[in-house]
């Protein structure tokens, strides 16, 4: 059965450095988004994309994020400088219709020291 | 703005015993209402949508627009079924994903 694929797995950086984490979504699915959850909180919708644009951002989606759809099949959120508190679990998910049933990827657990 | 809550985090029961997961949303138009689960190092998981009203793995929940709930039960609670539990509500028309803060439910033999 596909499954939406994610790395690294557990990422480690430092404050002000930059981090792309990947994914590999469902390969006939045509929307995908990122979610994060920070310890102990709740899992937080960020972006979702759909036809090569961004459909629609949270708050928490400021300008040091961005997403890209590079070669059709990645599907990558790159931090342009981390804070410590981007340190959070990033979940990739993909589906085959806007509304429909999401599939999530296994998390990338981001630290930020 | 559309807000789901999950009032507990913890539920913990005995092998055989009832349950119910409750699950309460604001949203002001027709939302579509979702359980995913998360079981010990997994991922996160379609359970079950109201819009199917099917029962999976013997869970059902039923969409109360009066109550605005959408409460998760079962009959008789099989160890198996602990687990993370996590409500969700999704507008249809921007498709994101609004979740609950989730509960772990631990079932006990």
């Amino acid at each position: 059965e596909p499954e939406v694929t994610q790395t690294p797995s557990h990422q480690v950086t430092q404050m002000g450095q930059e981090v792309i984490l990947r994914c590999v979504p469902i390969s006939n699915h045509l929307y995908f988004y990122w979610y994060r959850q920070i310890l102990g909180q709740k899992v937080e919708f960020l972006v979702s994309f759909y036809n090569n644009e961004i459909s629609e951002k949270s708050e928490i989606f400021d300008d040091q994020f961005s997403v890209e759809r590079p070669d059709g099949s990645n599907f990558t959120l790159k931090i342009r400088s981390t804070k410590l508190e981007d340190s959070a679990m990033y979940f990739c998910a993909s589906s085959v219709r806007g509304g429909g049933e999401q599939f999530f990827g296994p998390g990338t657990r981001l630290t930020v020291l | 703005a559309q807000r789901v809550t999950q009032p507990e985090k913890l539920l913990s029961v005995f092998k055989g015993a009832p349950v119910e997961l409750k699950c309460n949303y604001s949203y002001s138009g027709s939302p579509e209402l979702f359980w995913y689960v998360q079981y010990s190092r997994q991922r996160l998981q379609l359970l079950l949508r109201h819009i199917s009203r099917e029962s999976i793995k013997g869970f059902t929940a039923d969409l109360n627009k009066g109550e605005t709930s959408f409460h998760l039960k079962k009959p008789f609670a099989q160890e198996e079924d602990s687990a993370m539990y996590y409500c969700a509500l999704s507008s249809g028309a921007n498709s994101k994903l609004t979740f609950g803060k989730g509960i772990t439910l631990s079932v006990r033999p």
